[in-house]
């Protein structure tokens, strides 16, 4: 069955800290890897991932992608209060299914 | 461009009652998609549907629940008999094709359901 853990599920920061969020996957027929911020309402894409050892960079947050480990890492730079929210990895079921299979998420709360 | 809208924002239903909620994609796309989200859980599929046809409903419960996507108006998820259990947050997404993994899905704000 296709899984996605994310670790840790929650993590507490003070403002200006770099945080590292991780997400490992067991799926077949891997295609992509997802990653998502979720604050109180809609989880806004963050980052699509195929290709590992590329960096996907957006401002403070870059990620990258690990094929042979099965995992991603998401990083987050001189943190701000703002980036405070719910991070969900997601990866593409096996078999050509349309469906995501998401992680439980990782709670990041930055502390002013 | 208005994204995904799903309304109501929030509904409460007593147990036994219906719970319908309304998702309409982003104009022109002919692709949604529900989960659902248990408080400290990660997003759930639910069902994949096009225009008029339910493509993949293997994530939905096999009783109360059912969803239709008409080809005019919006795509409804209508759950039967609603239980306590079912109290969650119920996201939408919508895209213009059957996604090749090069398209990210967009997410709707959600409709948080609570059962009492």
């Amino acid at each position: 069955e296709d899984k996605v853990v994310q670790s840790p599920l929650s993590l507490v920061v003070h403002e200006g800290d770099t945080v590292t969020l991780n997400c490992s996957y067991e799926v077949t027929n891997f295609r992509s890897l997802l990653w998502y911020k979720q604050e109180k309402k809609a989880p806004t894409f963050l980052f699509m991932l195929t290709s590992s050892g590329i960096e996907k960079k957006s401002g403070r947050l870059s990620s990258i992608l690990d094929k042979k480990e099965l995992f991603s890492i998401l990083n987050i730079t001189a943190t701000q209060t703002g980036d405070s929210a719910v991070y969900l990895c997601a990866v593409p079921a096996q078999g050509g299914s349309e469906k995501l299979v998401f992680g439980k998420g990782t709670k990041l709360t930055v502390n002013p | 461009n208005a994204g995904v809208m799903q309304n109501p924002r929030h509904l409460v239903r007593r147990r036994g009652q219906e719970a319908r909620l309304r998702c309409s994609p982003v104009k022109g796309h002919s692709h949604v998609y529900w989960y659902r989200q248990l408080p400290e859980e990660g997003l759930k599929f639910m069902v994949y549907l096009q225009k008029e046809n339910i493509i993949d409903e293997s994530g939905m419960p096999k009783e109360r629940f059912s969803a239709e996507f008409p080809k005019e108006g919006p795509s409804i998820l209508r759950i039967q008999q609603v239980v306590r259990g079912d109290s969650a947050a119920y996201f939408c997404a919508s895209s213009p094709r059957s996604r090749s993994y090069n398209s990210p899905l967009h997410f709707g704000n959600g409709t948080r359901l609570t059962v009492t």
